[in-house]
């Protein structure tokens, strides 16, 4: 299996812009998760979904962010407007059935930086 | 949230030596706890996801065991090696939640 794919793997955007994330679980995991990682708050989490529906997205900063799952291959984040503040790396994790005991499998992560 | 504590922040070894860091976690409505490492430049991978008190795992030369009724856990690596260097991450996961409460983690640098 390929692991979890993110794209893209750098983004470099100006204040304002529209900025779209992606996200390929593996294959039968039913959990998807998105992170931000930045060096003030560590890695923590923003939104995640079991089976394609949003379960918990209370870790979503504010309004400007957002995250689909339109199928179980694929799910997007998206931040719009965009703000210097935004500038971080952005994981996507999936996990398998049952993913409370189960260790969850981290993308390579998107960098984004906000100008 | 849960408050999780990581310690020490950061940890510098000679190649050989042994080594062990902490992680701290409320005891209440306890599930799970999982433990990643994160190397510079790459993603977190996981290491071990422990649910039992007592419950002890090893892969290697690592080794953790988690204590439930207190709140903490311990990451052990014997013999450290410079392929060890990154940073340890802990995460508990409550009765009922699948949201992982990561810690600031522990950056460990082996020193050959």
């Amino acid at each position: 299996d390929a692991g979890v794919i993110q794209s893209p793997r750098h983004e470099v955007t100006e204040m304002g812009q529209e900025v779209t994330l992606r996200c390929k679980p593996i294959s039968g995991h039913d959990y998807l998760f998105w992170y931000r990682q930045t060096m003030m708050r560590g890695l923590e989490l923003l939104i995640y979904f079991n089976n394609n529906v949003p379960i918990d997205d209370s870790g979503m900063p504010e309004d400007r962010f957002s995250a689909k799952m339109p199928n179980a291959s694929f799910s997007t984040l998206k931040i719009q407007p965009s703000e210097p503040r935004d500038s971080a790396v952005y994981f996507c994790a999936s996990s398998p059935t049952s993913g409370g005991a189960i260790e969850q499998y981290f993308g390579p992560g998107t960098r984004l930086t906000v100008t | 949230i849960l408050n999780v504590e990581q310690s020490p922040q950061s940890l510098h070894v000679q190649e050989g030596d042994s080594t062990n860091f902490t992680c701290s976690f409320p005891s209440s409505n306890f599930y799970a706890l999982h433990w990643y490492r994160w190397e510079t430049a790459k993603s977190p991978e996981a290491l071990f996801v422990m649910t039992l008190n007592g419950d002890e795992k090893k892969k290697g030369r690592i080794s953790a065991t988690l204590n439930t009724k207190e709140g903490y856990s311990y990451l052990y690596i014997k013999g450290s090696q410079p392929e060890d260097s990154a940073t340890y991450l802990c995460a508990p996961l409550k009765a009922g939640s699948y949201q992982l409460t990561f810690g600031k983690g522990t950056k460990l640098s082996v020193i050959p």
